[in-house]
């Protein structure tokens, strides 16, 4: 199993521009999960979905869409990427919703220029 | 919702000393306590857990404790070694099921 990938790695964006961060899990698990790590501020969540067509928005969604048309596949969406977007994202996912281990992608490191 | 402090931020010690890392929660509510050690470039990974009916957890050289009464749980590694040098998480879980992190404490360990 390649677990939770996540592509691209790297990425340089300028302001306005828009991207999609793209993340997909072969485990078969129903929640899936975006959050975005700033230095010192731990993990934040995004949005996060229960199954597939199932998305609900997390702590800090302003500025990003999701979709779940697939259970292997969670696309973040940035529109009009802005530099307070600068972070590095990862994609989780879990077999359970509760007491229940979340497998992290390797993470993708945006910077907005 | 749910707010998660941890300390200390940094944390540096010898290798074979032990090293501790505390949480504090604010929602009663909340049951499961997991925590998370991420490398340097990859993504967190879970390495121990323990739910809200336990008070203690041991895998090997890690254990964790928790305290519900006061709110909070830590993170013990004991006979810390080079390999154990990472940034840890703590999070915890309640009633809406979606874990809230802590800020994270980077440990290093000195040769």
């Amino acid at each position: 199993n390649a677990g939770v990938t996540q592509t691209p790695k790297f990425r340089i964006l300028k302001i306005g521009q828009s991207m999609t961060l793209q993340c997909a899990q072969d485990m078969n698990h129903n929640y899936m999960y975006w959050y975005r790590q700033d230095p010192g501020m731990g993990l934040k969540l995004i949005y996060y979905s229960v199954g597939a067509g199932i998305t609900d928005k997390g702590e800090v969604p302003n500025g990003y869409n999701v979709s779940r048309s697939t259970t292997e596949d969670f696309p973040l969406r940035l529109e009009l990427a802005a530099p307070s977007q600068t972070s590095v994202y990862f994609c989780a996912s879990s077999y359970l919703q509760t007491y229940n281990e979340q497998f992290f992608g390797p993470g993708t490191r945006l910077t907005v220029l | 919702g749910e707010n998660v402090e941890q300390h200390p931020s940094t944390l540096s010690v010898q290798e074979g000393d032990s090293a501790v890392i505390k949480c504090t929660y604010s929602d009663s509510a909340s049951n499961y306590f997991p925590w998370y050690k991420q490398e340097l470039g990859k993504g967190p990974q879970l390495i121990i857990d323990i739910r809200s009916n336990v008070g203690e957890k041991k895998d090997q050289r890690i254990a964790v404790t928790l305290n519900k009464t006061a709110k909070h749980f830590s993170l013990h590694i004991t006979e810390t070694q080079p390999e154990d040098s990472a940034v840890y998480f703590c999070a915890a879980e309640g009633g809406s099921y979606i874990p809230t992190f802590g800020r994270g404490t980077s440990l290093i360990v000195h040769p």
